[in-house]
């Protein structure tokens, strides 16, 4: 089936405007997480949706970062007024299951922010 | 707060040797241990895991225990192929939060 898909693959956009990335999860995954990986802080922690409400957003640097799920299913991470710093790759993950912190989670291909 | 430490890269190693990544976590109760590698203009996918003490993952050759004792989680292979080239994490998720926390990632490289 469907893997967890992102979108846009690539993003270019000037210091101090807004972005939105978008994460589609495989169908029927309950639990949705935000991660972004960069050269100098490796892969980090953002953000947790279990369904539509976000348990633990914890990661998030600043913000001007915030991100919505919704019927369950997509979510939109939006940075407000970029910075150089906020180039990074940001990986979008889900798991059928909530409250299972054994359970394996599939990665999308992230998009690739770049802040000129 | 809970954190993994793992080797720093490049591992460079030529086809058929032994490869060893340690992994080492700290953690509060009893996390799971999980690795995951990034292939060359690919995702990010689960290569193995364990969920508890004892327990050993594996998958595509490669092996990990998760030895509660020594609170490590080494990676071994005992003959890489150049396939094997990647960026292996390794990561844990504890008990009560989802959320994965990665190692820095080790490089490896294998030539044939």
């Amino acid at each position: 089936g469907a893997g967890v898909s992102q979108s846009p693959s690539n993003k270019v956009t000037e210091k101090g405007k807004d972005v939105e990335l978008r994460c589609d999860p495989i169908s029927g995954h309950t639990a949705l997480y935000w991660y972004r990986q960069s050269l100098g802080q490796g892969l980090e922690f953002l953000i947790y949706f279990q369904g539509n409400s976000a348990p633990d957003k914890s990661g998030l640097p600043s913000d001007r970062f915030s991100a919505e799920r919704t019927g369950g299913s997509v979510s939109t991470l939006t940075i407000q007024r970029t910075q150089q710093e906020d180039s990074a790759v940001y990986l979008c993950a889900s798991t059928p299951l909530i409250g299972a912190s054994q359970e394996t989670q599939y990665f999308g291909p992230g998009t690739r922010l770049l802040v000129l | 707060g809970d954190s993994v430490t793992q080797m720093e890269g490049p591992v460079t190693l030529s086809e058929e040797a032994f490869l060893t990544i340690n992994c080492t976590y700290t953690a509060t109760g009893y996390p799971s241990l999980f690795w995951y590698v990034q292939y060359p203009g690919e995702g990010l996918q689960l290569l193995l895991k364990a969920t508890k003490a004892d327990d050993k993952g594996s998958n595509k050759g490669f092996e990990a225990t998760y030895r509660k004792e020594t609170t490590s989680f080494h990676l071994e292979k005992g003959s890489v192929q150049v396939s094997d080239s990647a960026v292996y994490f390794c990561a844990l998720s504890g008990p009560g939060t989802d959320k994965l926390i990665f190692g820095t990632g080790t490089r490896l490289q294998v030539f044939p």
